[in-house]
C-alpha cells in the first residue's frame, strides 16, 4: 500500500526566508498530488495540486515541484511570514485512480519574525 | 456560500453510547468523504459516499461504523457502543466532482469517549 513520508514533523525558519517542506511516496506514481494547510483546531484547507505530467506549480508565494522518477514532492513558501505558521500535508489518491485521499502526518512550520 | 458544515463540533459521549456525526457538503457537492484524526496521527480516510450512495469504505472499521449519505439531509456517521481508543477529531470533506480531486474540509467533530 502506498505509504507517505513528509521529511520532519517541525520546521522553524526566519521571517523572510523560504520554507522547503518535503513529501516522499513509496509505491505507485499517483495521478495527482496534493498539499493542505491546517491549523490548530481547524479543518485541512487545500492550497495546491500538481498532476504526474507538470514538473511544478505556482501560486502566488507558493511554490509546488512534482518528481515522479524520485517519487517526492517539494512545497516551498518564499518570503515566510509568521501567519505562514501552520502544518501542512501532502495527499495522495488512495490507489491510482482513487478520488479519497491518503494524508502524511504533515509538517509544523514555525515562522518567527 | 457556505462551506462545509458539521455538528455538533464537540461531543462527549460515555462509553457504550452512541455518536451521531452530521456533514452538510458545500452547495453544489454530491460527493461526501470522512477522515479521522487520533492525537499525534496523520488523517486516515473512512468513506466515501454519493447521494444514497457508498463508494468506497476501505478505511472502515468492520464494526460500529456506519455511514449514510440520504437523498434529503446531511451526511451521517454513525459510531455505535463507542470505546475511548474512538476518540477523535471526524472531519468531513465535500467535492463537487469525482474527478474534481480537490477536497473542501468542514471543521470537524472532535469526540471525546469517556
Amino acid at each position: 500500500s502506498q505509504k507517505i513520508e513528509q521529511n520532519s514533523e517541525a520546521l522553524n525558519i526566519q521571517e523572510g526566508k523560504t520554507a522547503t517542506l518535503t513529501c516522499n511516496y513509496t509505491n505507485y506514481s499517483p495521478a495527482y498530488l496534493q498539499w493542505y494547510r491546517q491549523d490548530p483546531g481547524r479543518g485541512p484547507v487545500f492550497l495546491l495540486l500538481i498532476r504526474e505530467n507538470e514538473k511544478e506549480k505556482r501560486k502566488e508565494r507558493l511554490k509546488v515541484t512534482f518528481d515522479t522518477t524520485l517519487k517526492q514532492s517539494l512545497f516551498h513558501i518564499t518570503a515566510s511570514q509568521p501567519a505562514d505558521s501552520a502544518t501542512y500535508l501532502c495527499a495522495l489518491p488512495n490507489n491510482q485512480a482513487g478520488t479519497a485521499l491518503i494524508f502524511g502526518k504533515g509538517t509544523t512550520l514555525s515562522v518567527s519574525s | 456560500n457556505a462551506g462545509v458544515m458539521q455538528n455538533p463540533r464537540h461531543l462527549v459521549r460515555r462509553r457504550g453510547q452512541e455518536a451521531r456525526l452530521r456533514c452538510s457538503p458545500m452547495k453544489g457537492h454530491s460527493h461526501v468523504y470522512w477522515y479521522r484524526q487520533l492525537p499525534e496521527e496523520g488523517l486516515k480516510f473512512m468513506v466515501y459516499l454519493q447521494k444514497e450512495n457508498i463508494i468506497d469504505e476501505s478505511g472502515m472499521p468492520k464494526e460500529r461504523f456506519s455511514a449514510e449519505f440520504p437523498k434529503e439531509g446531511p451526511s451521517i456517521l454513525r459510531i455505535q457502543q463507542v470505546v475511548r481508543g474512538d476518540s477523535a477529531a471526524y472531519f468531513c470533506a465535500s467535492s463537487q466532482t469525482r474527478d474534481s480531486n480537490e477536497q473542501y474540509f468542514g471543521p470537524g467533530t472532535r469526540l471525546t469517549v469517556t
